[in-house]
Parts: C-alpha cells; sequence; structure tokens
C-alpha cells in the first residue's frame, strides 16, 4: 500500500458545482496533513492545513478522518480558476509524503 | 511565507554534464528540502538539507549523484551530477516555516525545469 493515496481524476465538473477529493494514508502517526494546489508548470501552493476538528476557508473545507486514515477537501460553488491539480500531504518522521495528485477540470 | 527563488528556472543540458540549481530564500530559515517531480508524477523528496550539517539523503538518492551545499540559513544549492536523459525533471526546493496554522509547514520554491539530451 502506499505511503498516500489520491484518485488521480480527472473530476471534471461544471462552474457552480461542488467537489470532494479524499486522500488515503497508511502511517496512523502522522500528525500533520495539508492540501496543495499545483497549477500547470507551476509549483505547488499550499492551500490549508488540515486539523482534527476539520477547517473552512471561504469555498474550501478540509477534513480529517483519522479512524479511516483519510483526510478530505471539498470545494463549494468551483470556478473555473479552481481547475489545477490537487495534492495531498502528510507528515511522516519530519518529512512530508505527498500523493500523485487529484487533477481537478471545472468547465463553463 | 518566506520568498523563495530559484536559478535557473530551466535548462537544457547535454549528457554526462552536471548542473547546479541554487535556492535562494528571504529570510532566515532552519530546514530545506530538495524535491524531483518527473512528468506527470507527485513530488519525490531527494534529501533534506540543514545548515551546519551534511544533507540527509532519501532512499534512491545518493550523495555523490547529488550533492548539496547548505553554507547559511538562506541558500543552498543541489547540482545534478553525471546527468543522463532520465535526470529530466523538474527541481523544487522547500523551507518549512512555523506556519499561522501553528504546525510546521512547507513552502515551495518556482522549481528548475531540467531537461537532458
Amino acid at each position: 500500500r502506499k505511503e498516500v493515496e489520491q484518485d488521480p481524476g480527472p473530476f471534471n465538473v461544471p462552474e457552480g458545482a461542488t467537489v470532494a477529493f479524499n486522500c488515503t494514508y497508511s502511517n496512523s502517526a502522522s500528525q500533520s496533513f495539508f492540501w496543495y494546489r499545483q497549477d500547470c508548470r507551476k509549483e505547488p501552493k499550499l492551500l490549508m492545513s488540515v486539523y482534527s476538528s476539520g477547517n473552512e476557508d471561504g469555498r474550501f473545507t478540509a477534513q480529517l478522518n483519522r479512524a479511516s486514515q483519510y483526510i478530505s477537501l471539498l470545494i463549494r460553488d468551483s470556478k473555473l480558476s479552481d481547475s489545477a491539480t490537487y495534492l495531498c500531504a502528510v507528515d511522516n518522521t519530519d518529512k512530508l509524503i505527498f500523493g500523485t495528485g487529484t487533477r481537478l477540470q471545472v468547465f463553463p | 511565507s518566506a520568498v523563495i527563488s530559484q536559478k535557473p528556472s530551466r535548462d537544457i543540458c547535454q549528457r554526462g554534464t552536471s548542473l547546479t540549481i541554487q535556492c535562494q530564500v528571504d529570510s532566515q530559515v532552519t530546514m530545506m528540502f530538495w524535491y524531483r517531480q518527473q512528468p506527470g508524477q507527485s513530488l519525490t523528496l531527494i534529501a533534506t538539507a540543514n545548515q551546519g550539517s551534511e544533507a540527509t539523503y532519501e532512499s534512491g538518492f545518493v550523495i555523490d549523484k547529488f550533492p548539496i551545499s547548505r553554507p547559511n540559513l538562506t541558500f543552498s544549492t543541489l547540482t545534478v551530477s553525471n546527468m543522463s536523459p532520465e535526470d529530466s525533471s523538474i527541481y523544487l526546493c522547500s523551507v518549512e516555516e512555523w506556519g499561522r496554522t501553528s504546525t510546521d509547514t512547507q513552502y515551495f520554491g518556482p522549481g528548475t525545469r531540467l531537461t537532458v539530451l
């Protein structure tokens, strides 16, 4: 089993839709979780950290499920500009392990 | 977050040559990391570079192939030695900061796109 796994997609959704991605991790001792956004030919940019209690930032909501060992990202009211690859990252003994990313394409 | 720059932004190199990539941060940071991202793949950690100590390499990466320098708290270099086409990739440096969310968070430089012919 990979340390961090994501559905590669692509997820093709219309503008205004709600879309959710999951990311599973294998190390139950992991303490820090993140979602990054990566545009084509650009570096990953931190979207949000994921807290145990869940957190929200505008249209974006992140959740952590420790029992099932996954994190999720929910995007509401999708915009064309949300089209990107979304990478999850999980800490594993002082380093981050990245998933392969989920590609989102929002169409008009 | 810290502002991170990398040089060169891209390069095309001949097989057998070496390229040194520079990473500059506008503030002092303890932890710096070097990643590789091959086409269509996710990020793979090459090594962790802390100032004043030898870099720590991940499985599959060795110092002879990817020597790293970390002379101070704002600068690091990664050299890709004796390159082959399989080294064609994007190389990214990142730094760890204590974020506003009270967790250590990594921020990335813009990357160096390397093509080896």
